[in-house]
C-alpha cells in the first residue's frame, strides 16, 4: 500500500523558515516523481512544486520561486520542502503527492499544516 | 496562466440522483484534464485523468468527457460517500499546473 506521510509543520512568524519532509512506503521511491501541493484553510488546491525521480528537473510555481526548495533522499525514501522567507499567504495544508499517469497526482500525504503568524 | 472555472459552485442532489459537474478551462487544454475528489479533513483522490479515463478502483458510475476547453464529471447515480468536493486540474502546459475552485457536492 503506497503511503507518504508529511511532518515538519507548524507555526512560524513571516520572514521565518521551515523544512518539510514526506517518508514514502510501498512503492519504488526512486521511480516516481514527486510535487508539493497546498491547500489554504477553506480553500482551493494549488500545486507548489514538481521533482523528478533522479532529482534532475525541478520546477517551482511562480508564488514561491526563490524562496522554496524542493529535495529528495532516494535512499531515504524521503521527499523534503525548505521553505525560507515565509509569508502569511503560504499559511496552508501542504500535501506530499506522488505523481503518475504521465504527472497527474495519483497518490497523495494526509498534509502538514504550516501556519505563517506573527 | 490557464484558469479552470467549475460550475456550479454548490450541486444540491440527493442519493441515486445524477450529477453533473462541469470545468471549462480559459484556453484549450486538449484532453490533460483530471478530476478530483476531496472528503472533509481528507486528501484529495484521483477519480479521472485525460479527461476521461478512471483511475484505479474508481467506480464505473464516475465517467469524465469533453475536450478542448469543455469538461464533465457525472456520477450517475450518487452515493452516500460521493458527496464531497471535486475539483478539475489542468496539465497542458506542465509544470504550470491549475486547479479549479471546486464543485461542492452536498446532501438535498
Amino acid at each position: 500500500e503506497v503511503q507518504l506521510v508529511e511532518s515538519g509543520g507548524g507555526l512560524v512568524q513571516p520572514g521565518g523558515s521551515l523544512r518539510l519532509s514526506c517518508a514514502a512506503s510501498g512503492f519504488t521511491f526512486s521511480s516516481y516523481s514527486m510535487n508539493w501541493v497546498r491547500q489554504a484553510p477553506g480553500k482551493g488546491l494549488e500545486w507548489v512544486s514538481y521533482i523528478s525521480s533522479s532529482s534532475s528537473t525541478i520546477y517551482y510555481a511562480d508564488s514561491v520561486k526563490g524562496r522554496f526548495t524542493i529535495s529528495r533522499d532516494n535512499a531515504k525514501n524521503s521527499l523534503y520542502l525548505q521553505m525560507n522567507s515565509l509569508r502569511d499567504e503560504d499559511t496552508a495544508v501542504y500535501y506530499c503527492a506522488r505523481s503518475g499517469y504521465g504527472d497527474y497526482v495519483t497518490y497523495w500525504g494526509q498534509g502538514t499544516l504550516v501556519t505563517v503568524s506573527s | 496562466e490557464i484558469v479552470l472555472t467549475q460550475s456550479p459552485a454548490t450541486l444540491s442532489l440527493s442519493p441515486g440522483e445524477r450529477a453533473t459537474l462541469s470545468c471549462r478551462a480559459s484556453q484549450s487544454v486538449s484532453s490533460y484534464l483530471a478530476w478530483y475528489q476531496q472528503k472533509p479533513g481528507q486528501a484529495p483522490r484521483l477519480l479521472i485523468y485525460d479527461a476521461s479515463n478512471r483511475a484505479t478502483g474508481i467506480p464505473a458510475r464516475f465517467s469524465g468527457s469533453g475536450s478542448g476547453t469543455d469538461f464533465t464529471l457525472t456520477i450517475s447515480s450518487l452515493e452516500p460517500e460521493d458527496f464531497a468536493v471535486y475539483y478539475c486540474q489542468q496539465r497542458s502546459n506542465w509544470p504550470r499546473s491549475t486547479f479549479g475552485g471546486g464543485t461542492k457536492v452536498e446532501i438535498k
